[in-house]
């Protein structure tokens, strides 16, 4: 059974900082990893997809790396702003199946 | 070039009353998925529906919980006799039809509060 975890649950940076948010799952049978944002009462917006056979992925000021053999990827958000608080979520897609097994997600506060 | 609608977008229903959520999947998507996202918790995948066919309920709860998606019309998420433990975001996703594991586009959600 995938399992995602998503180490911090929170973090808080002040303005500029650069955030590294952590995703790690279990098995590595994966189709591709996605990274989300949630803002609070709000829907999920993708951000970065990357496909299994790809290393990372690069959006603006967000770059989200993939080692599928170690069970990890990594989003980057260089110097951070307020407007990036949000709670950020990865999820898998299974090679099997159409559904995606999302983390707990991390709380990101960026303080002006 | 509307998103996916979900609606309503906040439900109060009192234990043991029913809640019907419902989501309109973005035009042109075939494939719909809802997930359900409790206090404190991620999300979890609860069902995947194509028009007229349930393809994946291992995510739903054994009791009181149903999901279709007629030909004609939304997807419905359907929970009987609620109970306090129902309380959570509800969300739905669609995706194209044309193969498996095209990205998925997501709502805004439910929330849904029992009383």
């Amino acid at each position: 059974k995938q399992e995602v975890t998503q180490i911090p649950a929170a973090l808080s940076v002040p303005e500029g900082e650069n955030l590294v948010l952590n995703c790690s799952f279990t098995d590595s049978a994966i189709y591709n990893l996605q990274w989300f944002r949630q803002d609070p009462g709000k829907g999920l917006t993708s951000l970065l997809l990357i496909q299994s056979s790809q290393r990372e992925q690069t959006s603006g000021r967000l770059n989200a790396s993939l080692d599928k053999s170690s069970g990890r990827s990594t989003l980057y958000i260089a110097a951070s702003q307020p407007g990036d608080s949000a709670t950020y979520l990865c999820a898998v897609d299974k090679a099997a199946g159409n559904k995606l097994t999302f983390g707990g997600g991390t709380r990101v506060l960026v303080k002006p | 070039n509307a998103g996916v609608m979900q609606n309503p977008r906040h439900l109060v229903r009192r234990r043991g009353q029913e809640a019907r959520l419902r989501c309109s999947p973005m035009k042109g998507h075939s494939h719909v998925y809802w997930y359900r996202q409790l206090p404190e918790e991620g999300l979890k995948f609860m069902v995947y529906l194509q028009k007229e066919n349930i393809i994946d309920e291992s995510g739903m709860p054994k009791e009181r919980f149903s999901a279709e998606f007629p030909k004609e019309g939304p997807s419905i998420l359907r929970i009987q006799q609620v109970v306090r433990g129902d309380s959570a975001a509800y969300f739905c996703a669609s995706s194209h039809g044309q193969g498996e594991h095209q990205p998925q586009h997501f709502g805004d959600g439910t929330r849904l509060s029992i009383l």
